[in-house]
This record gives structure tokens, sequence and C-alpha cells, in this order.
């Protein structure tokens, strides 16, 4: 079956220091890989997508993610934190089987202390 | 430009009665996807719109849902006989409908069931 998994619940991190987000994945085929942000009381904002080509993607809000093929995983990554980067990440895999739909891990709580 | 938009933002009912939620894609976005998202879970698919016609509609958990986007824009879940168990944020998502693509939610309807 297809799946996402993000084992981790919640991230701790200080303002100014690098983060990681954790995702591993299993899917048929080739891997379709996004990450997307939720804000309290507010839907999900898309940040980046791997498609194909470099294994390193950039998005939004100075964001990035690596796509590891061998490790099945695409780690969110962000060079140094801000408070305003706490929220709830999402990292989601295109079902290649069914077509189009994002089956979607269960979230990472991101918390940045000042 | 407007994003995707969803009425009601909030929607409380009691066991057993219907409602409609209504969801507003990105203009000139040809798909149009429906999640549901539970406390503490990722968002789960519903169903997906191409165009008019429902192209995958094996999310819907039983015959009390049903969706409908008549025109190939606004789109209308209905949830009949609700049920506690269906308390959840239902998202809307909406993408151009070529892969690849991206899929931008709305802000969502938090559906409460008493």
């Amino acid at each position: 079956a297809q799946s996402v998994a993000q084992p981790e619940d919640q991230v701790n991190v200080a303002e100014g220091n690098p983060l990681t987000v954790k995702c591993t994945y299993s899917v048929s085929g080739n891997p379709y890989l996004f990450w997307y942000v939720q804000y309290p009381n507010r839907g999900l904002q898309f940040l980046l997508k791997y498609i194909t080509g470099d294994n390193l993607v950039k998005g939004s809000y100075g964001f990035e993610a690596e796509f590891n093929k061998s490790q099945t995983s695409f780690h969110l990554k962000k060079p140094s934190a801000l408070v305003s980067d706490s929220a709830l990440y999402f990292c989601a895999v295109r079902d290649n089987v069914n077509t189009d739909k994002l089956i979607f891990g269960t979230g990472t709580r991101l918390q940045v202390f000042p | 430009g407007a994003g995707v938009s969803q009425t009601p933002s909030n929607k409380v009912t009691e066991k057993g009665k219907y409602v409609e939620l209504r969801c507003d894609p990105i203009s000139g976005h040809t798909a149009l996807y429906w999640y549901r998202q539970s406390l503490g879970q990722g968002p789960e698919f519903l169903i997906y719109f191409q165009g008019t016609g429902a192209a995958d509609d094996s999310g819907l958990p039983n015959d009390r849902f049903f969706a409908v986007r008549p025109e190939g824009s606004v789109s209308t879940l209905k949830i009949q006989r609700t049920e506690r168990g269906d308390s959840a944020v239902y998202l809307c998502a909406s993408s151009l409908g070529t892969w690849p693509d991206t899929q931008y939610f709305g802000p969502g309807t938090r559906l409460t069931v008493l």
C-alpha cells in the first residue's frame, strides 16, 4: 500500500537554528512528493514539491526538501528557523495507482522558540 | 488572485440532519478534490472531479456522502443523516488538472455533529 510516515509528532527548535522535519514514503513507481503547511484555523498552504530532477527542491518561505531515493525519504529543511514558522507540517505523496489524489502523513507540529 | 473558497467556515448540526458544504475553486482549475481531516490526522481523500464528472469517488465512506459539480466549477459535498463521527474539517482543493500540477487548498469547513 502506498503511504507516508512522519515519525515525529512534534519538533522543537530554537529560533535561528536549522530545522528538519522528517518524512518517509512508500509508493508504487516513481514518487511525487509534496510538503504543505497548516496554520491554526486555516487550510493547507503548498510549500514545495518533488517531481523529477535535482534532489534538493527549494520552496516558499526559505524551505527546502531533500529527496533521497535509497532511503525513501523527503525531509523538509530550513537553515534558520523563525518563530513564525511554528505550524503543522504535512508530507504527502501522489497516489500512482488511483491517480491524482494525495496521500498525507499524520503531520508534524513544529514549535520554534524565541 | 482569489484562492479556493469554502462556505460555511463552520457548521453545527444535529445528528440525523442533512448538510451541504460548498467549494469554489480557483478560476480555470478543472480538477477539484474533497478531503476530510479528523482531529490529529492528515487529510484523507474523499472524491476527485475532472470537469463535471467524478473521476474517483473511492474515498467516500458510505452512501450518505455525495458530491456534485454540475457546471465544472463550484462543487457541493452533501451529507445525509449526519452522524457524530462525521465531525471533521472538510477541505476542498483545486488544480489545473494537467500533471504535474499542484493542489491548492481552501480554508476548510469545520463540521460539528451534536
